[in-house]
């Protein structure tokens, strides 16, 4: 899998946009970009993913730069309960054991 | 919707019990995995299942088996149990194969003392 760079963390005010990059400058072709977070003390929660194309859903936004090699994930409107650390994975296409490789992440603090 | 559903959330074991982790998904999703999350670190995989009557090692089986006889349910088995297999224990299913997301249950938090 290519590896990814995220910011360790960040803040945003709650009602604001919350806007989460990733550099993934290796990434292969057919790789798709995903993102999961995790709140603490609770299990990864997948959001989002793409492959070349920006992509949304009642979650979040993503967008994936022409070059494909960052992208950012997007909270339109983040919530108290959207602090949680935030994980980018980009993904070969296997055929068989395919685990998720979560790097770092960032922690993501929304305040009141 | 149940999704994943794990027993037990918490769980505290002696040196050299046994026990076994229940998952149990009702989404039909043909693949399973079974992830132990250590403080401060990511998933690693102990087991996953491409459908029911196939299991296959991940990065870390040993100390561990599985089975998965039926689609729903993929139990993790601890032999005997050691300090180092303290750690937090996620199951996750997806639908399809290595470009679908997984989902995961809540956890079974796991202390060998």
């Amino acid at each position: 899998d290519a590896k990814t760079t995220q910011p360790p963390s960040m803040d945003c005010a709650e009602g604001r946009a919350a806007n989460l990059p990733c550099n993934h400058s290796t990434i292969s072709g057919n790789e798709y970009v995903y993102w999961y977070r995790q709140i603490h003390s609770q299990g990864p929660q997948y959001i989002i993913h793409g492959l070349k194309n920006n992509e949304t859903n009642e979650m979040a936004s993503l967008i994936i730069t022409e070059d494909r090699k960052s992208s950012t994930l997007i909270l339109p409107h983040a919530t108290l309960r959207d602090t949680a650390v935030y994980y980018c994975i980009v993904r070969v296409k296997e055929t068989s054991g395919s685990r998720l490789t979560f790097g770092e992440g960032t922690q993501l603090t929304v305040n009141p | 919707n149940a999704g994943v559903t794990q027993t037990p959330k918490f769980r505290i074991l002696k040196i050299g019990q046994s026990m076994t982790l229940q998952c149990a998904q009702d989404m039909n999703h043909n693949y399973m995995y079974w992830y132990r999350q250590d403080p401060g670190m990511g998933l690693k995989l102990i087991y996953y299942s491409v459908g029911a009557g196939i299991t296959d090692k991940g990065e870390v089986p040993n100390g561990y088996n599985v089975s998965r006889s039926t689609t729903e349910d993929f139990p993790l088995r601890l032999e005997l149990a050691a300090p180092s297999q303290t750690s937090v224990y996620f199951c996750a299913s997806s639908y399809g194969g290595p470009d679908q997301p997984q989902h995961f249950g809540d956890g079974t938090r796991l202390s060998i003392l």
